[in-house]
């Protein structure tokens, strides 16, 4: 089975800190997504990389940054958090034109 | 613009009834993927569209793909309590794109 793992389920963070999400796959997946959630919203494309140190914008990726320095790993960094970043985040990852696998998700709340 | 509309968004109905969830999209494609998420859980992918006429059915759950219109639908036969969540439908390009999600509650 495909496994994608966030690091952390729940993550509480203070205003203007620099807050990394990390995600692994296991699958030799060469896309990966970064999602948030939020009510009323749906789900939101944040960034998303087709390949190793290769990234592309998403639909809302102000306040945010990515990193892929390995196939099997893919960073969502906020620079300054602040509380309207406050959200479910979720990853994703899959081979070209396949279904997606989700992580569990980690939910976000700044204060 | 990519855009992915479902409607409804949110569905109140009886145990045993039928229903359908449509999910329109903006832009030619031949790949739909239909997912499944429980409160405070992740998404569990559920169907795989990838042609014209596709249909797919597993239990009480049966999508459909229609890609001159530009539609695919998921029918509920017969609704039970454990159906209760919300389904997203995504379209395929270079990036994945989702509607907004039908929650849909069945009363018992």
């Amino acid at each position: 089975d495909v496994k994608v793992t966030q690091s952390s389920r729940y993550l509480v963070k203070r205003t203007g800190e620099k807050v990394f999400l990390e995600c692994v796959q296991d699958m030799d997946h060469e896309n990966m997504f970064w999602y948030r959630q939020d009510p009323g919203l749906g789900l939101r494309l944040i960034y998303f990389s087709y390949d190793v140190k290769m990234k592309e914008k998403g639909d809302i990726p102000e306040g945010y940054s990515v990193s892929r320095e390995k196939k099997e790993r893919f960073s969502l960094i906020l620079e300054s958090a602040s509380t309207n970043q406050t959200s479910m985040y979720l990853c994703a990852s899959r081979l070209t034109f396949t279904e997606a696998f989700f992580g569990q998700g980690t939910r976000l709340t700044v204060v | 613009e990519l855009k992915v509309e479902q409607n409804p968004l949110f569905l109140s109905m009886q145990e045993g009834k039928n229903y359908t969830i449509y999910c329109n999209y903006s832009t030619t494609s031949d790949r739909l993927y239909w997912y499944r998420q429980d409160p405070g859980k992740s998404l569990e992918s559920l169907f795989v569209l990838l042609s014209n006429g596709a249909v797919k059915q597993e239990g009480r759950l049966m999508a459909s793909l229609d890609t001159k219109a530009r539609l695919s639908t998921l029918h509920i036969t017969a609704a039970v309590h454990d159906l209760s969540a919300t389904y997203f439908c995504a379209v395929y390009y270079d990036k994945i794109i989702f509607g907004k999600g039908t929650r849909l509650h069945i009363l018992p």
